[in-house]
């Protein structure tokens, strides 16, 4: 039972490339979720999944795409990265999407140039 | 709207010393509250939920709805307690399930 799986760990791009983050889960989770962590901002969500075909924004969307195709696998695509975006970035999942423990992956460190 | 405030951003403690670490939060409804913690170099894990109501590596934390606070409590600190601490509500939003959380506070446990 690996958890919650992220890769790649360390990424640096440039400024406008696109990338995918891989999220992965084997507990059969129903509810999945990207989130950016930043110095003095905390935790935000991005994109969220409440099941598979089933995708909805979080707080800070703009230049992330999301989709869940399986309930396993939750990827988040930059689309043409910018410094902003520059964060480490967490997925979590959960049994269900009524409040419980979330299970946070390793995260990605992202640097754009 | 729903928030989460934790206030302080660095508590730096000796060790042996009471810790509290506060987290007020904001939401009309009745919301589930946790405390997260992330340790050096690790990945963020679930230490306490208010429905629990269990102490995990002695800390406590107890849900007051009339100040509308979650403040995360230890007796005597240890240095092994130094890590960043998310407090995280969870609740219905226009149909919908989400987590908010705070910007974290960073302890230090100082020897």
């Amino acid at each position: 039972n690996a958890g919650v799986t992220q890769t790649p760990k360390f990424q640096v791009l440039k400024t406008g490339q696109s990338m995918t983050l891989q999220c992965a889960q084997d507990m059969n989770h129903e509810y999945m979720s990207w989130y950016r962590q930043d110095p003095g901002m905390g935790l935000r969500l991005i994109h969220y999944s409440v099941g598979a075909g089933i995708t909805d924004q979080g707080e800070v969307p703009n230049g992330y795409n999301v989709s869940r195709s399986t309930t396993e696998d939750f990827p988040l695509r930059l689309l043409s990265a910018a410094p902003s975006q520059t964060s480490v970035y967490f997925c979590a999942s959960s049994y269900t999407p009524a409040g419980g423990e979330q299970y946070f992956g390793p995260g990605t460190r992202l640097t754009v140039t | 709207a729903q928030r989460v405030t934790q206030p302080e951003k660095l508590l730096s403690v000796f060790k042996g010393a009471p810790v509290e670490l506060k987290c007020n939060y904001s939401y009309s409804g009745s919301p589930e509250l946790f405390w997260y913690v992330q340790y050096s170099r690790q990945r963020l894990q679930l230490l306490l939920r208010h429905i629990s109501r269990e102490s995990i590596k002695g800390f406590t934390a107890d849900l007051n709805k009339g100040e509308t606070s979650f403040h995360l409590k230890k007796p005597f600190a240890q240095e092994e307690d130094s890590a960043m601490y998310y407090c995280a509500l969870s609740g219905r939003t226009s149909g919908t399930y989400k987590y908010i959380f705070g910007t974290g506070t960073r302890l230090k446990v100082l020897a």
